[in-house]
């Protein structure tokens, strides 16, 4: 069982509009949490990273919020732009170990 | 260079045949990382090289599988008797130490390998 589960698998919201993504995870010793983006055919993209005693960063109209007693993170964009459609993908660090997310596909129409 | 440098981008290969992938990392990272990600799939950790320390080979999928790091720099990832089901594309990422330290990893635009 993946110890990174995100959701929802894949997102279509318009243009403009907020939304927001889950992270759970069951990785322990937790050290940090990074969001990726991945624009098709690219490689990942750091938008945040946290630690243990940060609830949350923002990256522009990105936003990541962590619960570390509930293992839980979110992703929320706001005023969406269709060059936010890409695959997001939630990152947890225990010691020198990462653990992926499979991703949430977020596609933005006009 | 400015970033992570992939080469090739794009490689079509013969099922049997084998194939070399390379990685140039940020220059003084040195973390680096290679995944393999499926079509559609998420990342999966094949080998990460830090320093001068043993490899952490405990991702590759077989033994067909071998990658080594030349220096501390230069990644070369190399997949022998390649099948089709090796058909992914190769990220390979660097750090300046331990990604799980909380310093940012750096990916490249990946190597594209489709066997055919």
């Amino acid at each position: 069982k993946n110890q990174v589960e995100q959701s929802p698998q894949s997102l279509i919201i318009l243009e403009g509009k907020n939304c927001t993504l889950q992270c759970n995870y069951t990785v322990s010793p937790f050290s940090n949490l990074r969001w990726y983006k991945q624009d098709t055919g690219r490689g990942p993209v750091s938008l945040t990273i946290m630690t243990f005693s940060e609830n949350t960063k923002s990256n522009g109209r990105y936003t990541a919020t962590l619960d570390a007693d509930t293992k839980q993170s979110s992703l929320h964009i706001t005023a969406s732009q269709l060059s936010d459609s890409a695959s997001y993908i939630c990152v947890v660090s225990a010691n020198n170990d990462m653990r992926f997310g499979a991703g949430t596909r977020l596609t933005v129409k006009p | 260079g400015a970033g992570v440098s992939q080469s090739p981008s794009n490689k079509v290969t013969e099922k049997g045949k084998d194939v070399e992938l390379r990685c140039d990392p940020i220059s003084g990272h040195t973390a680096l990382y290679w995944y393999r990600q499926s079509l559609g799939q998420g990342l999966e950790f094949l080998i990460y090289f830090q320093g001068n320390s043993a490899p952490d080979k405990s991702g590759l999928p077989s033994d067909r599988f071998s990658a080594e790091r030349t220096g501390g720099s230069v990644s070369t990832l190399t997949i022998q008797r390649t099948q089709q089901e090796d058909s992914a594309v190769y990220l390979c990422a660097s750090s300046l130490d331990r990604g799980a330290l909380g310093n940012t990893i750096y990916f490249g635009e990946g190597s594209w390998l489709t066997v055919v």
